[in-house]
C-alpha cells in the first residue's frame, strides 16, 4: 500500500541554519506530494505541494522537489527562523485521502 | 478568506457517552474529509464525503458515523466513547470533483478528551 516515511525528530537547529527533512514514499501510480506544518496547538497548514515528477513546490523559503527516481520529497530551507519551530508532516494523496508520515518536530533556537 | 470551521474546539466527555463534532467546509467546497490525530501521532483518515454521499472509509470504528448535509456541512457522531478516542479530530475540505489530488484545507480541529 501507499506509505510515507520521514526522518524522526526532534530536530534542533540554531537560527539561520540550513534545514533538511527527509521524506520518501511508496505508492502505486503517480501520487501528489505535500508538506504540511502544524504549529503548537493549531491545525494543519499546507506548506507546499507538487503534483508530478520533477515539480518543485516552494513557499515561505521552503522548497521540496518531487523525485520519482528516488521516490523522495525532501523539505529544505536555507535559513530557518525561530518562528519555523513546528511539526512538519510529509503526505501523499492516493485515490482515497492523504497518507501522512509520522511528523518531524523542529525546534529553532535563537 | 473563509476557512474550514469546526465546532466545538474542545470537548470533554465521560466513557460510554456520545459526542457530535461539526465541520463547515469552505464555501463551494463539495468534499469533506475527517481525520483523527492521536497524541504525538500522524493524522489518520477516517471517512470522506463528496456531494453529500460517503465516498471512502478509512480506519473509522463502527461506533462512529458521519454524514454530510445539504448545505455541505458534515457531522461526526461518536458513541460509546472510549479513553482511546481522546484525540484531535480534523476536518478538511476540497473544492473540485477530482478527488484527493486537489488541495485539502484543514480546520483547526476539535480536541476530544474522554475521561
Amino acid at each position: 500500500g501507499n506509505s510515507v516515511t520521514q526522518m524522526e525528530g526532534p530536530v534542533t537547529l540554531s537560527e539561520e541554519a540550513f534545514l533538511t527533512i527527509n521524506c520518501t514514499y511508496t505508492a502505486t501510480g503517480y501520487p501528489s506530494l505535500f508538506w504540511y506544518v502544524q504549529y503548537p496547538g493549531e491545525g494543519l497548514q499546507l506548506l507546499l505541494k507538487a503534483t508530478k515528477a520533477d515539480d518543485k513546490g516552494s513557499n515561505k523559503g521552503f522548497e521540496a522537489t518531487y523525485r520519482k527516481e528516488t521516490t523522495s520529497f525532501h523539505l529544505e530551507k536555507g535559513s530557518v527562523q525561530v518562528s519555523d519551530s513546528a511539526v512538519y508532516f510529509c503526505a501523499l494523496s492516493d485515490l482515497v485521502a492523504l497518507n501522512f508520515g509520522k511528523g518531524t518536530s523542529l525546534l529553532v533556537t535563537p | 478568506a473563509a476557512g474550514v470551521i469546526q465546532s466545538p474546539r474542545h470537548l470533554i466527555k465521560e466513557k460510554r457517552e456520545t459526542a457530535t463534532l461539526k465541520c463547515y467546509p469552505i464555501p463551494r467546497h463539495d468534499t469533506v474529509y475527517w481525520y483523527q490525530q492521536g497524541p504525538g501521532q500522524d493524522p489518520q483518515f477516517l471517512i470522506s464525503f463528496y456531494e453529500k454521499m460517503q465516498s471512502d472509509k478509512g480506519s473509522i470504528p463502527d461506533r462512529f458515523s458521519a454524514q454530510q448535509f445539504s448545505d455541505y456541512h458534515s457531522e461526526l457522531n461518536m458513541s460509546s466513547l472510549e479513553l482511546g478516542d481522546s484525540a484531535l479530530y480534523f476536518c478538511a475540505s476540497a473544492g473540485l470533483a477530482g478527488g484527493p489530488r486537489n488541495e485539502q484545507f484543514f480546520g483547526p480541529g476539535t480536541r476530544l478528551t474522554v475521561l
